[in-house]
């Protein structure tokens, strides 16, 4: 099975500067990888599906990158909307996995 | 527009079954390339997913322990819905349930999330 391993487990970051996420595969999974955004109270919203393509709605400052085993979520000027966990998941082999998540705090 | 509407008590008693339906509209609970998942999130383990119905299978995710054998995903296609029941609850089910749809890959479509505290 693959394991999703997500890096840092907490990110503190001051509004306007920028995060980098980055979610390693035990495998490849191609392109097959996605994040999420889940805030306090609110359910998950997919953000970038396809390793590097931007959900509907989702602003260009979030930015996907990655190819097999190593993905990059990239937040170019964080907002104050965008403090949140954050989730990779792969659909490229079955079953699908989630990583543990990194929480985006405030610093 | 698919939108996922959830529905079901916040309060269980330990022992007993927690219970909730989500109620689909703009899409059909019996479409074989759409599957129809439940997840729960909790402070201490996180996003957890929980298992779908997909056409006339389910899967149930042995990797959360603490759900073995007491998990049932099921589909209502009368009523264009979907439950999950969880028998025998402890206050260690705690935790916020969600709705999902899962189509190609990725869950793009979320119900609201309905806490659900076991406690008596």
């Amino acid at each position: 099975e693959i394991v999703l391993t997500q890096s840092p487990a907490t990110l503190s970051v001051s509004p306007g500067e920028r995060a980098t996420l980055s979610c390693r595969a035990s495998e490849s999974v191609t392109s097959n990888l996605h994040w999420y955004q889940h805030r306090p109270g609110q359910a998950p919203r997919l953000v970038i599906y396809g390793a590097s393509t931007r959900a509907t709605g989702i602003p260009a400052r979030f930015s996907g990158s990655g190819f097999g085993t190593e993905f990059t979520l990239t937040i170019s000027s964080l907002q104050s909307e965008d403090f949140a966990i954050y989730y990779c998941q792969q659909s490229n082999a079955w079953p699908w996995a989630f990583g543990q998540g990194t929480k985006v705090e405030i610093k | 527009q698919v939108h996922l509407q959830q529905s079901g008590p916040g309060l269980v008693k330990p022992s007993q079954t927690l219970s909730l339906t989500c109620a689909i509209s703009g899409d059909s609970v019996s479409k074989n390339d759409t599957a129809w998942n439940w997840f729960r999130q909790s402070p201490s383990r996180g996003l957890e997913w929980l298992g779908w119905t997909y056409g006339a299978s389910k899967y149930y995710n042995d990797h959360i322990r603490s759900v073995r054998g007491r998990i049932t995903i099921n589909p209502d296609t009368s009523k264009n819905q979907f439950s999950l029941q969880l028998n025998s609850v402890t206050p260690d089910d705690t935790a916020t349930y969600y709705c999902a749809r899962a189509k190609g890959g990725t869950f793009a479509y979320w119900g609201q999330g309905t806490l659900v505290t076991v406690s008596s």
